[in-house]
């Protein structure tokens, strides 16, 4: 089975943190992606990576920058954290075709204080 | 734009009866569509997915889905609720243009009374 694996269940950081979320995938899938997740609007797109070194803006990447050094890891990172940064995020990984399922860890759930 | 639409946050069904989430999406191009269900403290994993094949798919523990292409909707059925279906389901989609993003819905909580 594939394993998404992210590194903190739980987090608690003060306001102008610097944060690092990191997850590692475990079946070579080409494809990465932070999501975060908020009652009542689902799963938003934050950044996604199709290449090692590679990194696109999905659609809210406000106050977050990304690192795909190596092709399982990829790292979310908020350079100030804020209060409104307090999410549940959620890392996925899948294979290249467009309709290829994604595979999701078990999320870290953030709060910034 | 494109996007999805799922009708309902919460919805409560007696253990027994039919289950019916219901998923709309707007798109000028053909979409690929998905149904991922979430338990608690648990990241999502794929119920189903519709990809230009047969219009009725079906999906893991009992659930399928219907592509209706004149009405732009997806919804999410099983014949008979049980306690374990207990869980947040997402409704998603991507676009051949959109080089392989998943857009969620807002989720539809599921509850299942004894």
């Amino acid at each position: 089975d594939v394993k998404v694996t992210q590194s903190s269940r739980y987090l608690v950081k003060r306001t102008g943190e610097k944060v690092f979320l990191e997850c590692v995938q475990d079946m070579d899938h080409e494809n990465m992606f932070w999501y975060r997740q908020d009652p009542g609007l689902g799963l938003r797109l934050i950044y996604f990576s199709y290449d090692v070194k590679m990194k696109e803006k999905g659609d809210i990447p406000e106050g977050y920058s990304v690192s795909r050094e190596k092709k399982e890891r990829f790292s979310l990172i908020l350079e100030s954290a804020s209060t409104n940064q307090t999410s549940m995020y959620l890392c996925a990984s899948s294979q290249t075709s467009l309709n290829e399922k994604l595979f999701f860890g078990s999320g870290t759930q953030l709060s910034v204080l | 734009a494109q996007s999805v639409t799922q009708l309902g946050s919460h919805v409560s069904v007696s253990e027994g009866a039919l289950v019916l989430l219901r998923c709309n999406y707007s798109s000028s191009v053909p979409p690929y569509l998905f149904w991922y269900v979430q338990y608690p403290n648990q990241g999502l994993q794929l119920l189903l997915k519709y990809t230009s094949a047969a219009t009725l798919v079906k999906g893991i523990n009992g659930f399928e889905a219907e592509f209706k292409k004149s009405e732009t909707s997806f919804h999410l059925t099983k014949p008979s609720a049980h306690m374990s279906d207990a869980a947040e389901y997402f409704c998603a989609v991507s676009f051949y243009n959109q080089g392989g993003k998943l857009i969620f819905g807002q989720g539809t909580e599921l509850s299942v009374k004894p």
